[in-house]
């Protein structure tokens, strides 16, 4: 089965710095992504990862540890902007496989 | 300029009635998928394709159909047989290679009345 943990709600003070957890129980994992979804939109692409370790870009840095099955998504100087919903996905089964599975997402509030 | 489109952007459905949700793409992307949204859930997939004229059900397809007759385009038609369709649909593609990203349209919501 597919079972994709995210806290439901988050807030955060403008020119902060949040961590947005994600945890996962998959029965194959190729690869987890963020995603940046504000209300009423299409969701956005922020991050992969598929090796353990910290993505960074910009600042967005995602981090992965697959032995624990555990993610993080890093947001850096919060602007209101940020304020939005952050999903979790992990793609699941082998090679040509394409399917994700989505967490429930994470809603941030932004705060001045 | 490259994207997805969806339409229309708000779709009205009567009880009994089936309606057809349009997603076209200009990326030249293998694969096509659609989520359904609603208020509280993840995205749930509910068919995906990989390649033209072959389409997959994902894990909520029943009281749905599509087809993909062309490479940019997968519509999706919510039937009669879907007794709580009201939820945001949104359509995505990807490359199809081995380390693809999904991009998503801007989403269809339904409503019945």
């Amino acid at each position: 089965g597919q079972n994709i943990d995210q806290p439901t709600e988050m807030t955060a003070t403008e020119g902060a710095i949040v961590q947005i957890n994600c945890t996962y129980q998959t029965s194959g994992f190729n690869g987890l992504f963020w995603y940046q979804q504000h209300a009423g939109e299409a969701p956005t692409f922020l991050s992969y990862n598929v090796l353990d370790g910290l993505e960074e870009k910009g600042r967005f840095s995602s981090f992965l540890s697959r032995s624990k099955g555990y993610s993080y998504l890093l947001l850096k100087e919060l602007q209101m902007k940020d304020s939005a919903s952050y999903l979790c996905a992990v793609r699941r089964g082998g090679a040509g496989s394409y399917q994700l599975t989505f967490g429930k997402g994470t809603k941030l509030s932004v705060i001045p | 300029d490259g994207g997805i489109t969806q339409s229309p952007k708000y779709l009205f459905r009567k009880e009994g009635q089936n309606v057809t949700l349009s997603c076209e793409q200009n990326l030249n992307h293998d694969a096509m998928y659609w989520y359904r949204q609603d208020p509280g859930q993840g995205l749930r997939l509910i068919y995906y394709s990989q390649i033209v004229n072959d389409f997959q059900k994902g894990d909520i397809a029943e009281g749905y159909s599509v087809s993909r007759e062309k490479k940019e385009s997968f519509p999706l038609t919510v039937t009669s047989a879907q007794k709580n369709p009201t939820a945001f649909y949104l359509c995505a593609s990807s490359e199809g290679t081995f380390s693809e990203t999904q991009y998503f349209g801007p989403g269809t919501r339904l409503l019945v009345l």
